[in-house]
């Protein structure tokens, strides 16, 4: 099956700086990646949707400022966390996808801001 | 817009005995279904998927769905499970193409006891 990591696994960081997360696809190209957030004990829930090459889709609610989408390659996108809050603390999840193929889920990333 | 709702949040299990958990949606259009397990602190794995053709579908470590367009439902089966299946489950449906943005149910955490 197609195999999606992610980097960093565990980020602990201080309130006011910016966090980085990458997904990439280690053995196939991925046009399509999608971010996800999940709280403890809840579902996840879509961020945005990003195509390789062009501006990422942001569902509602979610800051396109303060969550910065790149999708470089691909087998690369990034998800960067800007002027981290405390209520940002979270467990960040991307799959990746293949048109007209299923998602695969990276193992995800939990972020603390402290 | 779609949507998908888990009956069970819970649902406790002796080891060996079967599971049932119900997942039904809601959609204008056709969709495709998915069933993903959760591991504690770990990103999704696929257990099947229903895209078309025959509505009972088999998946990974002897779980099956069957997609019921009348009921909308998609209820997923185990006749024994065993400790290692103790996760959370998390429904999921997506439209116009597999590899579409996913909508999730709010996942059922199953337990199972020895």
């Amino acid at each position: 099956g197609a195999v999606v990591s992610q980097h960093p696994s565990r980020v602990i960081c201080k309130s006011g700086t910016s966090v980085k997360i990458e997904c990439r696809s280690l053995d196939f190209q991925a046009t399509t990646m999608f971010w996800y957030r999940q709280f403890p004990k809840q579902s996840l829930m879509l961020m945005a949707t990003s195509n390789e090459g062009s501006k990422a889709t942001y569902e509602q609610g979610v800051e396109k400022d303060k969550f910065l989408i790149n999708h470089a390659s691909l087998t690369l996108s990034t998800l960067t966390v800007t002027s981290a809050h405390p209520e940002d603390s979270s467990f960040y999840i991307c799959s990746a996808s293949r048109p007209q193929e299923t998602q695969y889920f990276g193992p995800g990333t939990r972020l603390l801001v402290l | 817009a779609q949507s998908v709702t888990q009956l069970d949040s819970q649902v406790p299990v002796f080891e060996e005995a079967p599971v049932e958990l119900r997942c039904n949606y809601s959609s204008s259009v056709s969709v495709y279904l998915f069933w993903y397990v959760q591991y504690p602190n770990q990103g999704l794995q696929l257990l099947l998927k229903y895209l078309s053709g025959s509505t009972l579908v088999k998946g990974i470590n002897g779980f099956e769905a069957e997609f019921n367009k009348s009921q909308t439902s998609f209820h997923l089966r185990k006749p024994s499970v065993h400790i290692s299946d103790t996760a959370e489950y998390f429904c999921a449906v997506s439209v116009g193409a597999a590899g579409n943005k996913l909508t999730f149910g709010g996942g059922t955490r199953v337990l199972v006891k020895p």
